[in-house]
Formats: structure tokens, C-alpha cells, sequence
């Protein structure tokens, strides 16, 4: 099937910094991608859709100022925490859709963001 | 997008059929019942997904009543990796999905 990878998988950082997590469709091209966030025990929940060539769009109580998204290509999307505080510490998850695809879609591995 | 339902967690025993049954009641015309698997510390893993009737795989099956109102994912003769949270969800053309809580399946030795 096809693949979507995340990089990093996990991240450690200082409080007031910025983080930029990566989603790549390695073997397909996404014009759209998905990220969610997971708490502990929790279920995911879905941040913004990505929408490539154009700007995000985000789901209601997420801060657009806060989770910048860029989908510049077919390929990638980037999700930056910005000035990232203990809150933020959380799972992060991207998907993608397979254009034409048999409508799976396809999760990245996640990435673990830890604030310090 | 259709809210779905669905046990918090069961438990089971190695061999046995695993049977998760998730409500649907507002499912769209548009809509295909899909489910998920997640293990800790990784993005979820597509199991399989139907429309109607019965849908099989090399490892789950999926019944759907007629009404679409419900749908049963069967697990047979688990093992002990299949302890997971299960996801039941509507998924449309946009693919935007809305996860609930997820069942969590524990097997037992």
C-alpha cells in the first residue's frame, strides 16, 4: 500500500521554541493531507486539512497562529508548532488520501512532540 | 459527517472471534463504514471498509445490515498482538474523518 512518513518521529524542546514536523506521501501525491493531534488515552482529533497551493483550513479552537501549515507540494506538508509550551506536548499525526486510490487513507507513523 | 458508537473496550482470549459492533445512525448516502486499528505510539492502520452487506480480508470481516444504521467488524482467532484500539468511522469522498473513542481490545494469554 502506499506510504506516508513523518519526520521526526519524536522531538524534545525548550519551551518558547519552534518545531517543524514533516508528512510525506513517499510513493504518491497528495493534494490534500491531514493532521491530527493525540493526547495520552485519548483519540485523535483532527487540527486542519492541507491543502496544497493554498492555505490551510482549520478545524474550530485550533490556533491558525499557533500550528502554521504549509503544503508546498505534491509530496509534503509541514506542520510548525510555534512557540511551543509544555501544552503543546502531544502526539502528532498526518494522513493522506491516495488521488484515485481505492478511498483508503493512509496515517503517518506520528510524531512525538515533548516540551520542556 | 455521521457520529459513530461504539464500546469503550473489550476483552478476549487468544483464538477466540472478536466481535466490535459500532452504531451509525446518521450515516450519509455518500458514506463508507471504514475502520482503523491504532497501537500505542502510532498512527492508525487501515483494517477494512465496506458499503453494505459483507465485506472480507486476509484479516477482518465487515457486515453491514442493509439499513447501514450498524456495522460489525469480526476479528477471527485473535492473537495477543491484536490488542489495540479499534476505530469505526464514516468516511465521505473529502476523506476528513472524525474519530469517537475507539474501542479498546485487550487479549488475554
Amino acid at each position: 500500500g502506499a506510504v506516508v512518513s513523518q519526520h521526526p518521529s519524536w522531538v524534545i524542546c525548550k519551551s518558547g521554541t519552534s518545531v517543524k514536523i514533516e508528512c510525506r506521501s513517499l510513493d504518491f501525491q497528495a493534494t490534500t493531507m491531514f493532521w491530527y493531534r493525540q493526547f495520552p488515552k485519548q483519540s485523535l482529533m483532527l487540527m486542519a486539512t492541507s491543502n496544497e497551493g493554498s492555505k490551510a483550513t482549520y478545524e474550530q479552537g485550533v490556533e491558525k497562529d499557533k500550528f502554521l501549515i504549509n503544503h508546498a507540494s505534491l509530496t509534503l506538508s509541514t506542520l510548525t508548532v510555534t512557540s511551543a509550551h509544555p501544552e503543546d506536548s502531544s502526539f502528532y499525526i498526518c494522513s493522506a488520501p491516495q488521488a484515485g486510490g481505492a478511498g483508503e487513507l493512509f496515517f503517518g507513523e506520528g510524531s512525538r512532540l515533548t516540551v520542556l | 459527517l455521521a457520529k459513530t458508537t461504539q464500546p469503550i473496550s473489550m476483552d478476549s482470549y487468544e483464538g477466540q472471534e472478536v466481535n466490535i459492533t459500532c452504531s451509525h445512525n446518521n450515516i450519509a448516502t455518500n458514506d463508507y463504514i471504514t475502520w482503523y486499528q491504532q497501537f500505542p505510539s502510532q498512527g492508525p492502520r487501515f483494517i477494512i471498509q465496506g458499503y453494505k452487506t459483507k465485506v472480507t480480508n486476509e484479516v477482518a470481516s465487515l457486515f453491514i445490515p442493509a439499513d447501514r444504521k450498524s456495522s460489525t467488524l469480526s476479528l477471527p482467532r485473535v492473537s495477543l498482538s491484536d490488542t489495540a484500539v479499534y476505530y469505526c468511522l464514516a468516511m465521505d469522498s473529502s476523506y476528513k474523518l472524525i474519530f469517537g473513542s475507539g474501542t479498546r481490545l485487550l487479549v488475554r494469554p
